[in-house]
């Protein structure tokens, strides 16, 4: 069965120092996603790619964050540099990008990030 | 702006008995998607079921059923014959305007 694959599982970092993660979504997929959960919330959206280009990013801190996917399969999310407030769980999902409301999203297994 | 409410933070069932989990959301667009996903310990969102606004009949998935009251806004989900399995965190979640929001979840323990 197709899976999204992201990776690390799990991150340890210092304040202000970088961090990236990656993620692969399920083959054919157009649109990926990147989700921040904090403990005990749900998730919420960082960055949506429809193909390689960036549909909504209102709510990426884009002093800090950066996300890409340039071949319009993988991609990776960046944080520089890390701030306490900054750990949590980060999903990616991806879904077809054909059924408008009705859009199915997938989630991969998630990086919990810790920063210290 | 679209809102999704859960309230409730936690739930006890005994296993093989059945459970209901509440939902109710706010949107003023005709056509929307509510969705629920189940996230064990391990962390992965798993979907469980699907129901459209137009759709006529309540969705089911195996044993998981959505009971979707239109007028009342609310779609909840009920897990028939529980099993240990399904201690998790349930999440309820609405697509509106092509965006996805998510409720603050109910957790599950099944007994046995």
């Amino acid at each position: 069965e197709a899976e999204v694959a992201q990776s690390p599982r799990y991150k340890i970092t210092e304040k202000s120092q970088a961090v990236a993660f990656w993620c692969d979504p399920i083959s054919g997929h157009a649109t990926l996603y990147w989700y921040r959960q904090i403990l005990g919330q749900g998730p919420e959206l960082l960055v949506q790619f429809q193909d390689e280009s960036v549909v909504d990013d209102s709510q990426l801190p884009k002093d800090r964050f950066s996300a890409e996917r340039l071949k319009g399969v993988d991609s990776t999310l960046k944080i520089q540099p890390a701030e306490l407030g900054d750990s949590a769980m980060y999903l990616c999902a991806s879904s077809t990008g054909t059924s408008g409301n009705g859009e199915t999203q997938y989630f991969g297994p998630g990086t919990r990030l810790l920063v210290l | 702006a679209q809102k999704i409410t859960q309230t409730q933070p936690g739930m006890f069932v005994q296993e093989k008995e059945a459970v209901t989990l509440d939902c109710t959301y706010d949107t003023s667009d005709p056509s929307y998607g509510l969705f629920w996903y189940k996230q064990p310990s391990s962390g992965e969102m798993i979907f469980l079921i699907y129901q459209g606004s137009y759709d006529q009949q309540n969705a089911t998935e195996g044993r998981y059923s959505l009971n979707f009251q239109k007028a009342r806004k609310s779609a909840n989900l009920v897990i028939s014959a529980s099993q240990l399995g399904d201690s998790a965190m349930y999440f309820c979640a609405m697509t509106s305007d092509y965006k996805l929001s998510f409720g603050a979840g109910t957790t599950v323990t099944v007994r046995a």
